[in-house]
């Protein structure tokens, strides 16, 4: 089957450490990937897009890696911050799915001062 | 340039009811789309509509339905509501010059009891 998973356990990091979240996909093709932040009561609020021949793609404190073998990117934040705190989500752009985008449900990031 | 507007933000409806959802989009974007998010859950295409067309379509029944008008701004409609049909109903713009980034709404936050 196929499938787009984030960790769903909140992640506690100590601000100023690196925060690491994962996105695992299984069976599809893809085109891109995407990460999203979402803050309670808000949409999303897109952060950065990497394409599947890209390994690795920079945004200031964010960013992104994208391994089509093992099937997973990871977004790391540095520095973080308490105001980093929010949901992260993932999202999957391939022609699978005629380039709707496939979501996974967002891994909650708790920056602690 | 003002963002993605959605109305109304909050709305408490009853079993067997219907409700029409609206959007209005980024001022130039052409492409509007339509996604549910309830908790735990990865954001659900519903549909998207460019140019007055239905573009794109998920899996959702019948009772789901939209339409998109000469200015872009689109509704969604659910007819005969069901408990769960609770949920985030986000909308989100697109310009054809950057297909792949959407920018989304609020959400209008649907309460079926």
């Amino acid at each position: 089957s196929q499938k787009i998973e984030q960790n769903s356990e909140a992640l506690n990091i100590q601000e100023g450490k690196t925060a690491t979240l994962t996105c695992n996909y299984t069976n599809y093709s893809p085109a891109y990937l995407q990460w999203y932040r979402q803050d309670p009561g808000r949409g999303p609020v897109f952060l950065l897009l990497i394409r599947e021949n890209e390994k690795e793609k920079r945004k200031e404190r964010l960013k992104v890696t994208f391994d089509t073998t093992l099937k997973q990117s990871l977004f790391h934040i540095t520095a973080s911050q308490p105001a980093d705190s929010a949901t992260y989500l993932c999202a999957l752009g391939t022609m699978d799915s005629n380039y709707q985008l496939i979501w996974g449900a967002g891994t909650k990031l708790i920056i602690k001062p | 340039k003002a963002g993605v507007t959605q109305t109304p933000r909050y709305l408490i409806k009853t079993r067997g009811q219907q409700v029409t959802l609206s959007c209005s989009p980024i001022s130039g974007h052409r492409s509007v789309s339509w996604y549910q998010q309830t908790p735990g859950q990865g954001l659900q295409f519903l549909f998207e509509y460019f140019s007055e067309t239905q573009r794109n379509k998920g899996n959702f029944p019948g009772r789901f339905s939209g339409r998109q008008f000469s200015n872009s701004r689109s509704e969604m409609n659910v007819s005969t509501l069901e408990l769960g049909d609770s949920a985030l109903y986000l909308c989100a713009s697109s310009h054809m010059a950057d297909v792949e980034t959407q920018y989304f709404g609020p959400g209008t936050r649907l309460l079926v009891l």
